[in-house]
């Protein structure tokens, strides 16, 4: 079946990095487009980064342009969120989640992984 | 970047009630809209594309319409299971966005 499995959360002190990953299977991987989305504590939903399916374009929100940067590995089925320079503000469930259509841009997302938890704190 | 403002950001009902969220839009974004459900320590889930059509799977009794700046999600019939938070999300153009959502609880 379709799924995502992300993976690599953890506690981190501030400015320290880590890098997510989310196993996908079930589709093919490179035909979509991937997405990282998070929620803070009890806040809502805040979308984080996006590379199209075959890696040619990126863009990152604001809040985490110049520290964070998501790839992906078509070979492995994988995507990444290498997250650098890390905040308290970053505290969140990272979800990776898929672009609805295959090869297309700007897509709302129909699959998503359970997430993983991010901690920075000192 | 776009905003998106849902309203209430609480709503209290009953099984059975009809319920209707809003969701307005900082400029138009033509059709470009999705709702999601989410509940407690799980992942959202997706409701609706395109303002208006049903995601595969998702019962008929949640309808989505407008475009351009003002939409709106609607339960016909409040079930147990519908007792949630619910996001709408542009994706006109990037930044992707979200409301702030609405919880739907039980009256």
């Amino acid at each position: 079946q379709v799924q995502l499995v992300e993976s690599g959360g953890g506690v981190v002190q501030p400015g320290r990095s880590l890098r997510l990953s989310c196993a996908a299977s079930g589709f093919t991987f490179s035909t979509y487009g991937m997405n990282w989305v998070r929620q803070a504590p009890g806040k809502g939903l805040e979308w984080v980064a996006v590379i199209w399916y075959d890696g040619t374009n990126r863009f990152h929100a604001d809040s985490v342009k110049g520290r964070f940067t998501i790839s992906r590995d078509n070979s492995k089925n994988t995507l990444y969120l290498q997250m650098n320079s890390l905040r308290v503000e970053d505290t969140a469930v990272y979800y990776c989640a898929r672009d609805r259509r295959q090869q297309l841009v700007l897509d709302n997302m129909d699959v998503w992984g359970l997430g993983t938890t991010v901690t920075v704190t000192s | 970047d776009i905003q998106m403002t849902q309203s209430p950001s609480t709503l209290s009902a009953s099984v059975g009630d009809r319920v209707t969220i809003a969701c307005r839009a900082s400029q138009s974004i033509s059709a470009f809209l999705a709702w999601y459900q989410q509940k407690p320590g799980g992942a959202p889930k997706l409701l609706i594309y395109k303002a208006s059509s049903l995601e595969s799977g998702v019962p008929s009794r949640f309808s989505g319409s407008g475009s351009g700046t003002e939409f709106s999600l609607t339960i016909s019939s409040l079930q147990p299971d519908d007792f949630a938070t619910y996001y709408c999300q542009q994706y006109n153009s990037y930044p992707l966005t979200f409301g702030g959502g609405t919880k739907v609880e039980i009256k």
